[in-house]
């Protein structure tokens, strides 16, 4: 079965720290991969994704993705958290086969300290 | 503005009691989606749609029921042999032939 997988369920950083939350997924061939997030109270909102060519993604409010095939991964990083980047990240896949039905990791929440 | 609604936002019910979710989008997209959201699990999906009066089951399909008779409405029913209702419902939808799908504001169900 397909399956993505996020490792940190909780993290917690000062304002300034690097960050970088991982993301696994369990199959081969071609796959297309998103990174979401819900911020406190809001809809849950695309951050990125990958579909083909460059394997490093950047999306929206400074973040930043690298699709690694050989280690079938896909971490989200930030250079430089900020207060405002606390919320709950979500990593998803789409593996060959699986028409429009995307797998989610089980989130990241992230916690800044001001 | 376009975008996707649900309503409630929150939602009681008594035990053994069926309730509807209402989803509306008027973005134009074929494919319609629900997933639920349990705290460590992160989104498991319920039933999609990918066109009018068409719909499969997801993971978690038991105890749900949909339907799709028009292309901006999909609801969901959860009926009373879903044995853990108590959740977060989130709609999305996406156009048929790209991948990205965008969510609604979500329900907190609550059944007591």
């Amino acid at each position: 079965a397909q399956s993505v997988s996020q490792h940190n369920h909780h993290v917690i950083l000062s304002e300034a720290a690097s960050l970088e939350l991982g993301c696994n997924y369990s199959y081969g061939g071609t796959v297309n991969l998103f990174w979401y997030v819900q911020y406190p109270g809001q809809h849950l909102q695309l951050l990125l994704k990958y579909f083909s060519g460059d394997p490093l993604v950047k999306g929206i409010k400074g973040f930043e993705a690298e699709f690694i095939k050989s280690k079938f991964s896909f971490n989200l990083r930030k250079p430089s958290v900020q207060w405002s980047d606390t919320a709950e990240y979500f990593c998803a896949g789409k593996g060959p086969g699986a028409g429009n039905m995307l797998t989610f990791g089980g989130g990241t929440r992230l916690m800044v300290k001001p | 503005d376009g975008g996707i609604t649900q309503s409630p936002k929150y939602l009681f019910r008594k035990e053994g009691q069926n309730v509807t979710l209402s989803c509306e989008q008027n973005l134009n997209h074929d494919a319609m989606y629900w997933y639920r959201q349990d705290p460590g699990q992160g989104l498991r999906l319920i039933y999609y749609s990918q066109i009018v009066n068409d719909f499969q089951k997801g993971d978690i399909a038991e105890g749900y029921s949909v339907s799709r008779e028009k292309k901006e409405s999909f609801p969901l029913t959860v009926t009373s042999a879903q044995k853990n209702p108590t959740a977060f419902y989130l709609c999305a939808s996406s156009i048929q032939t790209q991948e990205t799908q965008y969510f609604g504001p979500g329900t907190r169900l609550l059944v007591l």
